[in-house]
Formats: structure tokens, sequence, C-alpha cells
């Protein structure tokens, strides 16, 4: 039973460049949400995929855009990176949306430079 | 928004001590979540709490609800080098995503 997978693991881009990050949900979950983490503070909410339309978003710009598929893989895309994006990115599946919890994945670490 | 607060930042204790973390939130929380992030690793989910003044026990570790169900704490017994790690509670309130704490890293010197 795989869990939450994401893709790429690392990436180093420079500032104005975009991004395109990858995940899979958990086998079974419906729900998508992104996260970004930095040094050294808790998972921040980008927004939240369910059935393919964003149904919750966090206080990030319209940099930040994402999509889901019809078989529940997301993607989230960042546009005009700043060197302030620099950060794990990390993606969490559950079933429904809301506050269920969240199973993980190992994220990727996006380093602006 | 709705924040939640996470005391300490950062505690060093030596192994077979004990160890506590709150949280607490200026606003009553429906539900709480309680993760643990190891070094270089991802959030785990441990548990959710729901109602007032709820405890509940996984082993060694002990999880607590505020009977205003406005603050939380895990406590940890006799605490393990297995122990290490970032443990975060979040606000899991409705239908909203979760509200993370700023997390307290726990280091346990054997």
């Amino acid at each position: 039973d795989a869990g939450v997978t994401q893709s790429p693991t690392h990436l180093i881009k420079t500032r104005g460049q975009q991004v395109t990050l990858r995940c899979s949900p958990k086998s079974g979950h419906d729900t998508v949400s992104w996260y970004q983490q930095a040094l050294g503070q808790g998972p921040q909410f980008i927004f939240q995929y369910y059935e393919e339309e964003e149904r919750q978003r966090g206080n990030f710009p319209d940099r930040f855009s994402g999509h889901q598929f019809p078989n529940y893989s997301s993607e989230l895309n960042v546009n005009a990176l700043l060197l302030g994006d620099s950060a794990l990115y990390l993606c969490a599946s559950s079933q429904g949306q809301g506050s269920q919890p969240q199973h993980f994945g190992d994220g990727t670490r996006l380093s602006i430079l | 928004g709705q924040q939640v607060m996470q005391i300490p930042q950062y505690q060093h204790v030596q192994e077979g001590e004990d160890f506590t973390t709150y949280c607490n939130s200026s606003t009553t929380l429906s539900n709480i979540q309680w993760y643990k992030q190891r070094p270089g690793g991802h959030p785990v989910f441990l548990i959710q709490l729901v109602k007032s003044g709820e405890v509940k026990k996984q082993k060694r570790l002990t999880f607590q609800f505020g009977e205003a169900k406005k603050n939380s704490s895990l406590h940890i017994t006799a605490t393990q080098t297995t122990d290490v790690g970032t443990y975060f509670c979040a606000d899991s309130t409705g239908r909203r995503a979760l509200t993370f704490g700023s997390g307290t890293r726990l280091q346990v010197q054997p």
C-alpha cells in the first residue's frame, strides 16, 4: 500500500523562474493539501484540492497555483520565484475534505538562488 | 486568523526524564491533532482529540484536551532517544484546513 509520494525530492531554481512539484496521494485518498515549511517552522497551509477543484486556500499569493487530476494526483506550481520561496513543500492526502488526519509525503526541498 | 501557540520552542532532556509540550489557542477549538516530525522527515499523525477534557494515551505518550477546548498538552514519560523530533499541534476545527503550531523540538541526551 503506497503512501504519499512526491517528486522531485530536491530542486534548485533561480529567482524569477517557475517550478512544478508533483504529488500522488495515498491509495484510497481523494483529497490533497499542500503545505510550505520553512526551516524551524510549522507547516503553513497553501491550498487543498478535492474533486479536481481548489476548495480552500491559505494566505499565499496567486503565484502559487495548483491542479488535481482525475486520478487524485496533484501539482503545485509556483511562478516568479522569490528567494523567500525556499522551503520544504509538503503534500498531504486524506479521505474527504476539511480536517481529517493528514498523511504526508517526504516533501520537495526547493532552494532558490 | 486562527493562531495556535506552542511552548516551549525547544527542550533538551536526559534520557529517562519526562517531557511536556503545551498548545494554546485564543479561541475555542473543535478538534486538535498532534504530529511528530523526525529530523529530516515529514510530519506523522499521532492522535486527534475532540471532546472537552479528553485524555488519550499511547504507550508513554499522554495527550490532553483542556476543559475549555482552548489548550492541549502532550506528555512523554521516561523519554527515549527514539522520541527525538519536533512535536506539532494542529487546529483541526470544522472543515477548515489544518493550522499548525510552531512546534516544540525535543532533544534527548542518552
